[in-house]
């Protein structure tokens, strides 16, 4: 059963750059895509991007288009999340998830999810 | 993008009652080349990441108790839970992914009254 491991805990400043990390341990990406979904303090779910690893290409959320940045490396089953000029209200729990992709490259559920990783913007 | 509402925010009701939680989209959710519904739920717990419940709309993950259960079609659709156990006590969301970007609703707090 694949398990999704990400990064710790981050603060960060205002301008600056983030960057999560995600394992799968127990399995592989194969055949999945990732999705990165983060969740502002009381908040619901919103979804900020996905890579289909075979593929290579990611598609973004248009509220985090320019400054989000998700890669793969598949020798290691670790994907990764950029986010750069980091705002406060980017404070946020940001989780990973595997992510069926159904025909025609069209991302479906969420299944697993990572532990979440809480990144917290201020000055 | 594809608007999800969920009702009501919240919930609270007693041990073994049933749980209604309602989700409409904002437009049909149907594919009607394969007439699957894009729609899941997810349960989310204090402190934990979502967990995955139901898919298709109607079909539960493996290792769901089959007191959960999703029905509906097109834009309006409902998880139920038969009867309210302890461990339930949880945020809710539905999520369609019948287009890009895959949206949620605004979650559903279930409570033991």
């Amino acid at each position: 059963q694949v398990q999704l491991v990400q990064s710790g805990a981050e603060v960060k400043k205002p301008g600056s750059s983030v960057k999560v990390s995600c394992k799968a341990s127990g399995g592989t990406f194969s055949n999945f895509a990732i999705s990165w979904v983060r969740q502002a303090p009381g908040q619901g779910l919103e979804w900020m991007g996905g890579i289909i690893p075979i593929f290579g290409t990611a598609n973004y959320a248009q509220k985090v288009q320019g400054r989000a940045t998700i890669t793969t490396d598949e020798s290691t089953n670790t994907a990764y999340m950029n986010l750069n000029s980091l705002r406060t209200d980017d404070t946020a729990i940001y989780y990973c998830a595997r992510t069926v992709v159904l025909v025609g490259a069209t991302l479906g559920w969420f299944d697993p999810w990572g532990q979440g990783t809480l990144v917290t913007v201020s000055s | 993008d594809i608007v999800m509402t969920q009702s009501p925010d919240s919930l609270a009701l007693s041990l073994g009652e049933r749980a209604t939680i309602n989700c409409k989209s904002s437009q049909s959710v149907l594919y009607s080349s394969n007439n699957e519904n894009y729609l899941a739920w997810y349960q989310q717990k204090p402190g934990q990441p979502p967990k995955l419940l139901i898919y298709w709309a109607s079909t539960r993950e493996s290792g769901v108790p089959d007191r959960f259960s999703g029905s509906g079609s097109g834009t309006d659709f409902t998880l139920t839970i038969s009867s309210l156990q302890a461990e339930d006590v949880a945020v809710y969301y539905c999520q369609q992914y019948y287009s890009t970007p895959p949206t949620f609703g605004g979650g559903t707090k279930v409570e033991i009254k």
